[in-house]
């Protein structure tokens, strides 16, 4: 069955330090999303990706995080620079398309990102 | 961004039946009702979703209140890999298919 990837699965940064996170959604999968996911709470949306074309990052701190998908395929998420504030596990998400309502999102298993 | 209300925690044995609540006063005639779980150290897994009528597939039903201000996913029988935290998620357009995602159940179940 195919499934979204994530990498690394672990990161540990020192404050200030820049830092990267890589998915690959699953083949033919128009919509990305990354997800903030605070421990004891439920993920939060960063930014949302229809192809290649951001559609939704009202929610994302555009002063020290930076979203890309150049080729409408895989994606990165850069922070720079890490704050302590920014430990938490981050979540890649795809599915089919967002015009499409009632669809599932499949969601990789993470990057839990640490900031010493 | 319509909001749903859902227990904390419940607590449940294994084999027997769960019904895991969820309300959502606020839905809009075009939301879609949404439920994932998200097992320990795992990201988010689709349970179910409908709209209108109750739904009912490999893992769970999903059993919509008349006048869709609530929902209850249920559980047939309870397993230990079924402990986990449910998500109830009203899915809404507005020009890009979005999920807020709340505190969320933590479901716990004995042995």
């Amino acid at each position: 069955e195919a499934e979204v990837a994530q990498s690394p699965r672990y990161k540990i940064t020192e404050k200030s330090q820049a830092v990267a996170f890589w998915c690959d959604p699953i083949s033919g999968h128009a919509t990305l999303y990354w997800y903030r996911q605070i421990l004891g709470q439920g993920p939060e949306l960063l930014v949302q990706f229809q192809d290649e074309s951001v559609v939704d990052d009202s929610q994302l701190p555009k002063d020290r995080f930076s979203a890309e998908r150049l080729k409408g395929v895989d994606s990165t998420l850069k922070i720079q620079p890490a704050e302590l504030g920014d430990s938490a596990m981050y979540l890649c998400a795809s599915s089919l398309n967002r015009w499409i309502s009632g669809q599932e999102q499949y969601f990789g298993p993470g990057t839990r990102l640490t900031v010493t | 961004d319509a909001k749903t209300t859902q227990p904390n925690s419940m607590e449940s044995n294994e084999e027997e039946p769960v019904h895991l609540p969820c309300n959502h006063s606020t839905i809009s005639g075009t939301d879609y009702i949404h439920w994932y779980r998200q097992l320990p150290s795992q990201g988010p897994e689709y349970v179910i979703h409908g709209l209108t009528s109750n739904v009912n597939n490999r893992m769970a039903s999903l059993a919509i209140a008349e006048d869709r201000k609530s929902s209850t996913l249920i559980l047939h029988r309870a397993t230990l890999r079924d402990a986990a935290v449910y998500y109830c998620i009203l899915e809404f357009l507005q020009g890009a298919q979005k999920l807020v995602f709340g505190q969320g159940t933590r479901l716990t179940i004995n042995p």
